[in-house]
């Protein structure tokens, strides 16, 4: 089926270690994203693609990095510099005018 | 980015049609209005979109004023799995690949 698939779905890491979420899609789609949700918060935008080797910040780039090496993934690594990194992350990808979502992984760093 | 605003919360009886009401009044010519919901711990789930005219799909109907300036998203007979955050969002038309910024959104709570 296809689909985009994030893991693990849930993520507990200690302070001051580096942490890579996987994002993949079998969809194609040549736009990814990653938000990050904070709880009764909205979406926020820490990165995005649209081609292969090509990415961008968003508006919450800070303590986070990417890269695209091939169409299907866009992995997202929470560095130490990140302030607060526990949150909800979502990793999504696009197609025309829709944006299909990740079922998200669940960051704790205690 | 045009920015809209929502109510926090919403009830809705199990059954009846749910109206979630979204302002956009700074919405540019071109620029969609979407609609997303998010039931908890999951990713967003497309519902509907449109620009000018009033759309339905096997999920909603969405309602667009003829100034644009706000719509309605109805759910004819909501259930209780209808229960999530609603977002009205309004679609950024450059070159940064059409993101789409999500703000609080509304939280339907369908009872029985």
């Amino acid at each position: 089926d296809g689909g985009i698939t994030q893991s693990p779905k849930y993520l507990f890491r200690k302070e001051g270690q580096n942490v890579t979420l996987s994002c993949e899609q079998n969809l194609n789609h040549d736009a990814m994203y990653w938000y990050r949700q904070d709880p009764g918060q909205g979406l926020r935008l820490i990165y995005y693609s649209q081609i292969v080797n090509d990415f961008q910040k968003g508006d919450i780039a800070e303590g986070y990095s990417v890269s695209r090496e091939k169409k299907e993934s866009f992995p997202l690594t929470v560095t130490s510099a990140q302030k607060n990194p526990t949150a909800f992350y979502l990793c999504a990808s696009k197609l025309g005018n829709e944006q299909f979502f990740g079922p998200g992984t669940r960051l704790t760093v205690l | 980015d045009a920015k809209t605003t929502q109510p926090t919360s919403m009830d809705c009886a199990e059954g009846r049609a749910a109206n979630l009401p979204c302002n956009h009044s700074t919405i540019s010519g071109n620029e969609y209005v979407y609609w997303y919901r998010q039931i908890h711990s999951q990713g967003p789930q497309y519902i509907i979109h449109g620009l000018k005219n009033n759309e339905t799909n096997e999920m909603a109907s969405l309602i667009i004023t003829e100034d644009r300036k706000s719509s309605t998203l109805i759910l004819p007979h909501a259930t209780l799995r209808d229960t999530a955050v609603y977002y009205c969002i309004v679609r950024v038309a450059s070159n940064a690949g059409n993101m789409l910024t999500f703000g609080g959104g509304t939280r339907l709570m369908v009872k029985p």
